[in-house]
């Protein structure tokens, strides 16, 4: 059953420092979404995509943030300078098209910002 | 501000018995509802999903019940087993290219 992939499982990282977080979406899926999930709390929206472009994204999403579809098929989120606070497990999400609702999540990544 | 909710956080039931997962929300723009399983270490995994337009929807050994009038989600989990024990979300959204909205969470622990 294709589904969500995204690398790193596990990105430790310096303060000050910038991330990129990968996800392969599931293949014919046209809408991408990041979500992220701080410790013990709920699921909560970052950013949609579609068509090469940011569709929404939430108040999380400062211009610390970027995401970007170089290719066919990845889609990465960049965090230009993190901070403690980006500790979080991150997701990647999918959608086929706009009549479908139905959001496939990818496996996460776990950030620890030190 | 408009939110998903959880009455219970945490729920116990032994292996065999149903279970049920409750959810408020409160957004009456909310036409589509979806409950997701997490497992430890794992992302959200989709369970089962209603539109507004059904108060009911069966899956293998699921069902969703909506309740508009009360704005009241419930998952139902027949003869529960040790392998559904996680942390259950709903969530809600409107129709098109909008995000989830998710709810706390309840965490079904499955007693052998």
């Amino acid at each position: 059953e294709p589904e969500v992939t995204q690398t790193p499982s596990h990105q430790v990282t310096q303060m000050g420092q910038e991330v990129i977080l990968r996800c392969v979406p599931i293949s014919n899926h046209l809408y991408f979404y990041w979500y992220r999930q701080i410790l013990g709390q709920k699921v909560e929206f970052l950013v949609s995509f579609y068509n090469n472009e940011i569709s929404e994204k939430s108040e999380i999403f400062d211009d610390q943030f970027s995401v970007e579809r170089p290719d066919g098929s990845n889609f990465t989120l960049k965090i230009r300078s993190t901070k403690l606070e980006d500790s979080a497990m991150y997701f990647c999400a999918s959608r086929l098209r706009i009549s479908t609702d139905t959001q496939y999540f990818g496996p996460g990544t776990r950030l620890t910002v030190l | 501000g408009e939110s998903v909710g959880l009455h219970l956080p945490t729920l116990s039931v032994q292996e065999g018995d149903n279970s049920i997962i409750n959810c408020a929300y409160s957004n009456s723009a909310s036409d589509y509802f979806i409950w997701y399983k997490q497992e430890s270490g794992k992302g959200p995994q989709f369970i089962i999903d209603i539109r507004s337009n059904m108060d009911k929807r069966q899956g293998q050994r699921v069902t969703v019940l909506l309740n508009k009038t009360v704005k009241h989600l419930s998952l139902q989990i027949a003869a529960t087993q040790p392998g559904d024990s996680a942390v259950y979300f709903c969530a809600e959204c409107r129709s098109g290219n909008t995000p989830l909205v998710f709810g706390k969470g309840t965490r079904l622990s499955v007693i052998a």
